[in-house]
């Protein structure tokens, strides 16, 4: 257990519907990220927040997430109208901005989209 | 742009060492990270390399040549709970922050 946690573990869902999943980093952690994993792949990036300011998105984020990290604790993010090739496992990871980089992962989440 | 390349899978016997090569290439290099991976889990750290030369941690060591871009995970003493994915990742300076991308990972299959 890294400190880090990620709620659901799992979620099962039907295409077009809108899903949230929620992020809770190491607390002294101003740093968060959000990557995603497919099977056989390493995670990729999808968006950092410093704080509470979302720093950068990666163009892999389309219209349909929006993330958002409002009290710069907890962070949520958000699949609107959700499609097939959505499914995969959303990790979530948070750092310190001084001292080591190392990004402690959260559990994940696993999406699946019918 | 950036490219990380890793071997997709490697198998090797309990007890005996294994090596797992990365090779890269990005602008504004800060560093390399090593993570491990088993099956259904979140990456776990083993490394991060800054500075040319090995680091030896226990059973792990990683190495990393920057002007080569190049870099290694040697796993010594292999254990049957080593077989997992380790995955390369490189830490660059993006817009005043480090960005760190992930190769598509090992896959270690370790076999009695």
């Amino acid at each position: 257990d890294t400190g880090v946690s990620q709620n659901p573990r799992h979620k099962i869902t039907k295409r077009g519907q809108n899903v949230t999943f929620r992020c809770d980093p190491i607390s002294e952690h101003n740093r968060l990220y959000w990557y995603r994993q497919t099977l056989g792949q390493g995670p990729e990036f999808l968006t950092y927040f410093q704080n509470e300011a979302q720093l950068e998105k990666s163009r892999l984020l389309s219209d349909r997430f929006s993330a958002e990290r409002p009290k710069g604790s907890f962070s949520t993010l958000e699949i609107q109208r959700t499609e097939q090739g959505d499914s995969a496992m959303y990790l979530c990871a948070s750092s310190l901005i001084a001292g080591a980089i190392e990004q402690f992962f959260g559990p994940g989440t696993r999406l699946t989209v019918l | 742009g950036q490219n990380i390349d890793q071997p997709t899978e490697m198998t090797a016997t309990e007890g005996a060492i294994v090596q797992i090569n990365c090779t890269y290439q990005t602008s504004g290099f800060n560093g390399l990270f090593w993570y491990q991976q088993h099956a259904g889990e979140a990456p776990t750290f083993l490394s991060y390399n800054v500075l040319d030369g090995l680091e030896e941690k226990g059973r792990f060591s990683s190495f990393l040549s920057r002007s080569k871009g190049y870099s290694y995970l040697l796993l010594k003493e292999l254990q049957m709970k080593d077989s997992a994915s380790y995955l390369c990742a490189v830490s660059r300076r993006s817009g005043g922050y480090q960005k760190v991308t992930f190769g598509i990972g090992t896959k270690l299959q370790v076999i009695p």
